[in-house]
């Protein structure tokens, strides 16, 4: 199971970090993501992060704003998010890939992020 | 505008089968595997078919999904009412060198 936390109202130009908790497996043993769904529009992927920090990915969007990070021995991803945009208001879900290269298998119930 | 091309909806009665296209490119689904999740109404997306054609286990077998050069599809068969939802692509995209999804296709059972 994974469970988010952290999403708040926030200004444009505020910061807010997100938590992702594991729960029934350990998280050492798999890449994590960020995925985003803005109200009443599609799935965007945000941000991956393997299983020992080495690579990190972004979407354009976020990049150079977002810092996705994360601590096994805690269970837990992250997500850091400064200069935020109203663009950025959002349900942000972490995501489990189950090899490295998807598919995602387990997402959490996400939590909401606004920008206003 | 997404990467990948999906019909914004489609629709059929209990029992039909619906299709739901998935139009990309030769850096992503003409190079990687392609996933289909499910999501419904206030939910979290659910993983439905991975490797293209692949179902996690719970998955009934009325869904299947399929590829061709730099598209694939998802098939329902025996529509249902539960199967009424959002549907979604996804690939890793080598040019970009990050995942990408499917605008997404709302099914709905008449």
């Amino acid at each position: 199971q994974l469970m988010e936390s952290g999403g708040g109202l926030v200004k444009p130009g505020g910061s807010l970090r997100l938590s992702c908790v594991a729960s029934g497996f350990s998280l050492n043993g798999y890449s994590m993501n960020w995925v985003r769904q803005a109200p009443g529009q599609g799935l965007e992927w945000v941000s991956s992060i393997s299983t020992g920090s080495s690579y990190i990915y972004y979407a354009d969007s976020v990049r150079g704003r977002f810092t996705v990070s994360r601590d096994n021995a805690v269970n837990s991803l992250y997500l850091q998010m400064n200069s935020l945009r109203a663009e950025d208001t959002a349900v942000y879900f972490c995501a489990r890939d189950a090899r490295g290269s998807g598919p995602f298998d387990q997402w959490g119930q996400g939590t909401l992020v606004s920008v206003s | 505008q997404s990467v990948l091309t999906q019909p914004p909806s489609t629709s059929g009665t209990p029992g039909q089968r619906v299709s739901i296209s998935c139009s990309g490119s030769t850096s992503n689904i003409g190079a990687n595997n392609v996933c289909w999740y499910q999501q419904l109404p206030g939910m979290a997306p659910k993983l439905l078919i991975y490797g293209n054609d692949q179902r996690p286990s719970g998955v009934p077998d009325r869904f299947s999904g399929s590829k061709s050069g730099t598209s694939v599809s998802l098939a329902i068969s025996g529509l249902r009412s539960e199967d009424e939802a959002d549907y979604y692509c996804a690939s890793w995209d080598d040019s970009l060198s990050g995942w990408v999804f499917g605008g997404g296709t709302k099914v709905t059972v008449l």
